[in-house]
């Protein structure tokens, strides 16, 4: 069965390094999301990419992020400088359509991000 | 705005007892309604959906849901609780237009055994 697949399933980086996270949605989706939850807390929509650009953004979406699909098949999130409140579990997820009806977004398994 | 509330923050139940989680919504537009499950450190798993027709619908692992539009609600429930299904439980409207979900807070299921 087809899945979104995300690497690394694990990062740890220093407050105020760069670092980019890793989505390889399924092949056939053309709308592609991210999205956070931070320990103990519930998931939060991030942004979503349609068409090689932004169709949608939450507040926490700010300028230190950044989304870019480089090739066909990866999709990634970018945090420019990160904070110790970037620490979280990062979802990448893909759907096929969207609000299109009878479909739905597929998640993968996540990235945590500790941030020290 | 839209919006959606998930009453129970955290339930114990014992295994073979029922169980209903409870979800109530509030969109403009009749959403796509979706159950996810995330066991502890890992990631989102679609338990069921509902876009339209039979307004009860059936998912993976023995888990069903019902929605009602005069109460906004899209609450989950199984007859008879295995203690694998301890997790947290994610309800999670879709705008038809956004494309996105909006989760709510979550409801930490505990199996006593």
């Amino acid at each position: 069965e087809p899945e979104v697949t995300q690497t690394p399933s694990h990062q740890v980086t220093q407050m105020g390094q760069e670092v980019i996270l890793r989505c390889v949605p399924i092949s056939n989706h053309l709308y592609f999301y991210w999205y956070r939850q931070i320990l103990g807390q519930k998931v939060e929509f991030l942004v979503s990419f349609y068409n090689n650009e932004i169709s949608e953004k939450s507040e926490i979406f700010d300028d230190q992020f950044s989304v870019e699909r480089p090739d066909g098949s990866n999709f990634t999130l970018k945090i420019r400088s990160t904070k110790l409140e970037d620490s979280a579990m990062y979802f990448c997820a893909s759907s096929e359509r969207s609000g299109a009806g009878n479909t739905e977004a597929f998640f993968g398994q996540g990235t945590r991000l500790t941030v020290v | 705005a839209q919006s959606v509330t998930q009453p129970d923050i955290h339930i114990t139940v014992s295994e073979g007892a029922s169980l209903e989680l409870r979800c109530n919504y509030s969109y403009g537009a009749t959403p796509y309604l979706f159950w996810y499950v995330q066991s502890p450190g890992q990631g989102l798993q679609l338990l069921l959906k509902y876009f339209s027709g039979d307004t009860l619908v059936q998912g993976i692992k023995g888990f069903e849901a019902e929605f009602k539009r005069s109460q906004s609600s899209f609450n989950l429930r199984k007859p008879s609780v295995h203690w694998s299904d301890a997790a947290e439980y994610f309800c999670a409207p879709e705008g038809t237009n956004a494309g996105k979900s909006t989760f709510g807070d979550g409801t930490t299921l505990t199996v006593k055994p």
